[in-house]
């Protein structure tokens, strides 16, 4: 079955580093996804790593991928207050032919002056 | 270039009453998905089209839940009667294959926000 764990909650000052995590059941995964939501609006999309890597770095980004385990880790260099959101983790996986996102919960980064 | 637009942004209605969600999903992108996110939770499939095909309607509560996109472009959820239950937002995605099937990322609207009353 497919499932997707988060922490809840994750607290920082600005200018700290924030290191999300975030495990997933299914094997068969072809990408993960990071997707950023601030109050009222939708899902913004913020990176992906396809499963073949181990890393990926865009800007303040890091992505890192333990296939062994199925921990995916969201890290936010220099975190500033605009970072404050609720970030999903998503894992893409592929049946008949379609592909299907599930998310966790969602975890909420506060970010303090 | 424009992403997904959704209307209304927000929806007010007593229970039992009908609602209607437009969606119009980002130009050339052929598969669009309604998604239910209840407060504090993730987003849950609701149903995917292809084109004007529902491919994927299993979460679909079809006893007062209906989706239709008859020209494959812009898509309509609606929910006669409603329940307090309902009160969530709803959030529409669309996603278009690249050359050679590669990453097919879904794009999320603004949502709508429902209570119901």
């Amino acid at each position: 079955g497919e499932d997707v764990e988060q922490s809840l909650f994750l607290s920082v000052r600005e200018g700290d580093s924030s290191v999300i995590n975030c495990t997933y059941t299914d094997s068969s995964s072809t990408y993960l996804y990071w997707y950023k939501q601030e109050p009222g609006a939708g899902l913004q999309l913020l990176t992906y790593i396809f499963s073949n890597m181990d890393m990926k770095q865009d800007q303040r980004l890091t992505v890192l991928l333990n296939k062994k385990d199925k921990h995916l880790s969201l890290r936010i260099a220099d975190t500033q207050t605009g970072d404050s959101a609720i970030y999903f983790c998503a894992e893409r996986t592929t049946n008949s032919g379609y592909s299907t996102l599930t998310f966790g919960k969602g975890t909420m980064l506060l970010v303090s002056p | 270039e424009a992403g997904v637009v959704q209307s209304p942004r927000y929806k007010i209605i007593e229970k039992k009453q009908p609602v209607a969600f437009w969606c119009n999903p980002i130009s050339g992108h052929n598969t669009l998905y309604w998604y239910l996110q209840n407060l504090g939770q993730g987003p849950e499939l609701l149903i995917r089209y292809e084109n004007e095909e529902a491919v994927d309607d299993s979460q679909l509560p079809k006893d007062r839940f209906s989706a239709e996109r008859l020209k494959g472009v812009d898509s309509t959820l609606k929910i006669q009667p409603a329940e307090l239950g309902d009160s969530a937002v709803y959030l529409c995605a669309s996603s278009s294959r690249l050359a050679g099937g590669v990453t097919d990322t879904q794009y999320f609207g603004p949502g709508t926000r429902l209570t119901v009353l």
